[in-house]
């Protein structure tokens, strides 16, 4: 079974420039979590959607962050502009909802230069 | 509102040492209790889960139990391999309604010698 695919694996880009981070979660899962990780911050959950719709996004860092989900099974993180600060691993993951477990995808490893 | 509390890290252990990694939390409610794994360079991954109180989650060797008296979920497992070496994360499902979101806590570094 496939399980959450992310692209591009890696990122690298010069400050300023617009980063876009694409997801395609588990099939006939209806939620999806944005995570960034980093040595300083740890694991921090930035945006999360329950059928395609934004529940919480308490998590995004600032207005240069943005997040959609048009349809169940993309979403895309983006940043415009980047910044060096914004050099990270996002990961994104899916779930069935409840209590359900959510499943990862291998993340974008982004370096902004 | 929800956190969860692991033990600080990292930690280092020969082959075939027991492990223990502390796990408390708070939550109102009766949450779900996960614990993740994270190998370099991947995404985390449901290493087990307890759904309610006295519940044990295990997989892999590893084991868990959902305490209620002391909120906690501490992992063990009997006798680590190099293969152990990982990032480890506790975390909680409050799960009221249709939201699934995961509170973690830090993470803690393993590290197994051969």
């Amino acid at each position: 079974d496939a399980g959450v695919i992310q692209s591009p694996r890696h990122e690298v880009t010069e400050m300023g420039q617009e980063v876009t981070l694409r997801c395609k979660p588990i099939s006939g899962h209806n939620s999806l979590f944005w995570y960034r990780q980093t040595m300083m911050r740890g694991l921090e959950l930035l945006i999360y959607f329950n059928n395609n719709v934004p529940i919480d996004d308490s998590g995004m860092p600032e207005d240069r962050f943005s997040a959609k989900m048009p349809n169940a099974s993309f979403s895309t993180l983006k940043i415009q502009p980047s910044e060096p600060r914004d050099s990270a691993v996002y990961f994104c993951a899916s779930s069935s909802g409840g209590n359900q477990p959510q499943h990862f995808g291998d993340g974008t490893r982004l370096s902004i230069l | 509102g929800d956190s969860v509390t692991q033990m600080e890290g990292p930690v280092t252990l020969s082959e075939e040492a027991f492990l223990t990694i502390n796990c408390t939390y708070t939550a109102t409610g009766y949450p779900s209790l996960f614990w993740y794994v994270q190998y370099p360079g991947e995404g985390l991954q449901l290493l087990l889960k307890a759904t309610k109180a006295d519940d044990k989650g295990s997989n892999k060797g590893f084991e868990a139990t959902y305490r209620k008296e002391t909120t906690s979920f501490h992992l063990e497992k009997g006798s680590v391999q190099v293969s152990d070496s990982a990032v480890y994360f506790c975390a909680l499902s409050g799960g009221r309604g249709a939201n699934s979101k995961l509170t973690f806590g830090k993470g803690i570094t393993l590290s197994v010698r051969p």
